[in-house]
């Protein structure tokens, strides 16, 4: 099984700030790496595929790279709806694809 | 407008079983393969079955694999999940999930969940 590992595991920032957001694969996934966002209560959605292909409606300011085992999500001035909690999946090696622990955002 | 909606879930004691259902609607349900995802109290995601378009092809976690059986009914545009068996540790919320057309397993549509817990 593939090993996601998220890191920070907790941010703190402010509205309006670019933060990055790490994850890391046991082993290689290619480009096959998917981000999800997951605001409280709710379910997650998808963001970020491919590695950096935007989902349809995912706003500009999110964006990702990598390749192999290690990726990045960007998030370019963060607005108040940002504040979720991150969490990558890699869907190269399967069953099972595998999800990381997430990275949660929260507002310093 | 896509839509899955999960149902089914109570609290069941350990040994217990429980079904849950997904009702989807917005989308021309046998065109896509369907997902349950479950997320622990305070926990990452864990996917949990998958099952094709058609039905034929089927996967399972191994924590679940010989106690939860996936199906679908593609006439009714539901989803469900027979769950037996059932452990304390399989205590979560229970969310079904769209596959894409373009890759099996990118989930691109969920449903708010079901919460299922298990204890005595």
């Amino acid at each position: 099984e593939t090993v996601m590992t998220q890191s920070p595991a907790t941010l703190s920032v402010s509205p309006g700030e670019r933060v990055t957001l790490s994850c890391r694969a046991s082993q290689s996934v290619d480009s096959n790496l998917a981000w999800y966002q997951q605001t409280p209560g709710q379910a997650p959605r998808l963001l970020i595929y491919g590695a950096s292909t935007r989902a349809t409606g995912i706003p500009a300011r999110f964006s990702g790279s990598g390749s192999g085992t290690e990726f990045t999500l960007t998030i370019s001035s963060l607005q108040s709806g940002d504040f979720a909690v991150y969490y990558c999946q890699q869907y190269n090696n399967w069953p099972p694809h595998t999800f990381g622990q997430g990275t949660k955002l929260e507002i310093k | 407008e896509v839509q899955l909606v999960e149902s089914g879930g109570g609290l069941v004691q350990p040994g217990g079983s429980l079904r849950l259902s997904c009702a989807a609607s917005g989308f021309t349900f046998n065109n896509n393969g369907m997902n349950w995802v479950r997320q622990a109290p305070g926990k990452g995601l864990e996917w949990v079955a998958y099952i094709s378009s058609s039905g034929y092809t089927i996967y399972y976690a191994d924590s679940v694999q010989g106690r939860f059986t996936i199906s679908r009914d593609n006439a009714q545009n539901s989803l469900y999940l027979q769950m037996n068996s059932l452990r304390d540790e399989d205590t979560a919320m229970y969310y079904c999930a769209r596959s894409t057309t373009v890759n099996t397993w990118l989930l691109d549509y969920w449903g708010q969940g079901t919460l299922v817990t298990v204890s005595s």
